[in-house]
């Protein structure tokens, strides 16, 4: 079963619209990780938050947001007001001791390639 | 700049050969982390070491071997080359608690041909 999932494969957006990456996680452990990380078309992996099972707390960084809802198991990502820089491929993950029954491992989703035409 | 070194950033190599990837962590973590990502299969975790020792095994081939050494650096082998094994393959490090973020190197891009 797939444990994260990223059901936008694809998203083309012009430049100053908002947009909002969907990011669903299962997991049956009470403590877990969750991350989004983005990958620009230079390859590398850059990481862009983190966050708890126990801090639901919404978090603004810039013109990046980041909503976690435990209920719907979801751990969604809005970037305002997006510019031509933001064309990148977004990947959600999730670590928890699932995997291994001891290390916390970050599973990664499919990823959402993020298109932002001038 | 996320701390983590890798090399070398590109390999082209024949089938049938063995390639060795080298992975340095960031100043400090303990635990290294190698990933696959191919365009059918995504990012594909590996293998986990932490402080030297193996602690997790993914979707690793039995042709392909890590080792992390004494100093934190980590080795991934791969031998009995397959076109199928092009791919961007990542380190990606880690603190000393095994919740932390993962920060990842440049990748290292295989060819096989």
């Amino acid at each position: 079963a797939q444990k994260v999932t990223q059901a936008q494969t694809e998203i083309s957006v012009v430049e100053k619209e908002d947009v909002t990456l969907d990011c669903v996680y299962e997991t049956r452990d009470t403590t877990y990780y969750l991350f989004w990380y983005k990958q620009p078309p230079s390859g590398e992996l850059v990481f862009l938050i983190r966050r708890n099972s126990f801090d639901e707390q919404n978090e603004i960084s810039g013109r990046y947001s980041w909503n976690f809802q435990k209920s719907t198991s979801s751990f969604n990502f809005t970037i305002t007001a997006s510019q031509v820089v933001d064309s990148a491929v977004y990947f959600c993950a999730l670590s928890d001791r699932g995997l291994s029954g001891g290390s916390y491992i970050p599973t990664f989703g499919r990823g959402t390639s993020l298109i932002v035409h001038p | 700049d996320s701390g983590v070194t890798q090399t070398p950033k590109h390999l082209i190599t024949a089938t049938g050969q063995r390639v060795t990837l080298r992975c340095s962590p960031r100043s400090g973590d303990l635990s290294v982390y190698w990933y696959q990502q191919s365009l059918d299969q995504g990012l594909q975790f590996l293998i986990h070491y932490y402080n030297g020792e193996e602690r997790a095994k993914g979707n690793i081939l039995e042709r392909f071997s890590a080792q992390q050494f004494p100093d934190l650096h980590s080795e991934l082998n791969l031998s009995s080359l397959e076109l199928g094994d092009s791919a961007l393959y990542f380190c990606a490090s880690s603190g000393t608690g095994m919740n932390t973020e993962a920060f990842f190197g440049q990748g290292t891009r295989l060819t096989v041909v």
